[in-house]
């Protein structure tokens, strides 16, 4: 069984560019919650999702951020126009249906590291 | 609201010692805990979790902790250090006060070195 899978592993954008990073749930996951972890700190949510509805996106920055978990593909996380300070490695996690095994448990992908130029 | 400390950002232990990595955590609510291990560059590998079963709870290489409502605690401990278990340590608790499932709240992580 694969685990959480997401692309691209590392990516650089230069200042006003945009960033696509995508995550691949594991297999009959259909909760996908999106982190953002800044150098020396701890991962900080930003959205949970579930296929076609985001659930909670208490953690998402008002301007330029938006994320989406189509019903079919990978969930995508979506930066417009980066700036110095979007840099920072962003991680996905998933999690079963609710009722089913370990629900309560995320289990992590390997993340995508984001330079901003 | 919902909130973990992590106390000591650095921890250094010799090969063969107790490994013992502090969380505190706050809950309005009756807290799931988590431990998670990041090795460089890589995603969060869950070590263990608390769910409200067993207060003392055994996780993956060893690893144990036990959940202290008195104390409002549960410390991550490992009889003997290995090499292999330098990493970088996140404790969490689950957010489920809103109504969703529930997302976690980290740490700011714990380094452990592990001297030969």
């Amino acid at each position: 069984n694969a685990g959480v899978m997401q692309n691209p592993r590392h990516l650089v954008r230069r200042r006003g560019q945009e960033a696509r990073l995508r995550c691949s749930p594991m297999k009959g996951h259909s909760h996908v919650y999106w982190y953002r972890q800044l150098p020396e700190e701890g991962l900080k949510f930003m959205v949970y999702l579930q296929k076609e509805n985001i659930i909670d996106e208490s953690g998402m920055p008002k301007e330029r951020f938006s994320a989406e978990f189509p019903k079919e593909g990978p969930s995508i996380l979506r930066i417009q126009q980066v700036v110095r300070g979007d840099s920072a490695a962003y991680f996905c996690a998933s999690s079963p249906l609710p009722g089913g095994a370990s629900t309560d448990t995320q289990y992590f992908g390997p993340g995508t590291r984001l330079t901003v130029l | 609201a919902q909130s973990v400390t992590q106390l000591g950002s650095h921890v250094s232990v010799s090969e063969g010692a107790l490994v013992l990595l502090r969380c505190n955590y706050s809950s309005s609510v009756p807290p799931y805990l988590f431990w998670y291990v990041q090795y460089p560059n890589q995603g969060l590998q869950l070590l263990l979790k608390y769910t409200s079963a067993a207060t003392l709870v055994k996780g993956i290489n060893g690893f144990e902790a036990e959940f202290k409502k008195s104390e409002t605690s549960f410390h991550l401990t490992k009889p003997s250090a290995h090499m292999s278990d330098a990493a970088e340590y996140f404790c969490a608790v689950s957010d489920r006060g809103g109504g969703s499932q529930g997302n976690l709240i980290f740490g700011k992580g714990t380094k452990l070195s592990v001297k030969p």
